[in-house]
């Protein structure tokens, strides 16, 4: 089965500054997807940026970007510029690719504090 | 833009109570699911649903749940007798091929 992993429960970063949430999978195959989505105090679900592990190129969402390591297992979100209205729960998510509907697998989460 | 839709917002029921959350999903959507978040902890699957039948499910989604969708648009998850520990947020999403699942705003589920 495959697990995902937030080793940084809490962070914080200055408005305007740059700051780097992290994530690793655990999986045996091949093709799948990786995702970033945002909870706000509201709690609802918003996805923030979406990676295929066939591409090479890391994706880019405006001041989202992430850092795809395949071979590391590894898919860290940066966050550019940080706003006030970036403070939130992070979580990373794992979706096989091996059929259309296969469930999401989220890690624990990240809270962001955004410090104005 | 087309979203998700999750009615109520909230609701509180009694132990031992049925309820029944609903969810709308995105028109064009083919794929369903539900999951669930217990306060503080993360983000857990419990059904998928397509054509019309469970897809897949977890260990959580025992014989107190089941889901279906009556008329071809809204997307129900009942809980029988419903436990406190059936207390969480609960997640509506859909997705169409291999996209990303776009979610509700969620149920807040308050058993007393």
């Amino acid at each position: 089965a495959q697990t995902v992993t937030q080793s940084q429960p809490e962070m914080s970063v200055q408005e305007a500054e740059t700051v780097t949430l992290s994530c690793t999978y655990d999986t045996s195959e091949s093709d799948y997807y990786l995702f970033w989505y945002k909870q706000p105090p509201s709690r609802q679900m918003i996805l923030v940026i979406r990676q295929e592990a066939y591409k090479q190129q890391n994706a880019t969402e405006n001041r989202f970007s992430v850092n795809f390591q395949k071979a590391a297992k590894s898919f860290s979100l940066k966050i550019s510029d940080s706003q006030l209205g970036d403070a939130a729960m992070y979580f990373c998510a794992y979706r096989s690719a091996m059929k259309r509907n296969t469930p999401l697998v989220f890690g624990k989460g990240t809270r962001l504090s955004v410090i104005a | 833009e087309p979203e998700v839709t999750q009615t109520p917002s909230h609701q509180v029921t009694q132990m031992g109570q049925e309820v029944i959350l609903r969810c709308v999903p995105i028109s064009n959507h083919l794929y369903f699911y539900w999951y669930r978040q217990i306060l503080g902890q993360k983000v857990e699957f419990l059904v998928s649903f397509y054509n019309n039948e469970i897809s897949e499910k977890s260990e959580i989604f025992d014989d107190q749940f089941s889901v279906e969708r009556p008329d071809g648009s809204n997307f129900t998850l009942k809980i029988r007798s419903t436990k406190l520990e059936d207390s969480a947020m609960y997640f509506c999403a859909s997705q169409t091929g291999f996209t990303e699942a776009f979610f509700g705003q969620g149920t807040r589920l308050t058993v007393v």
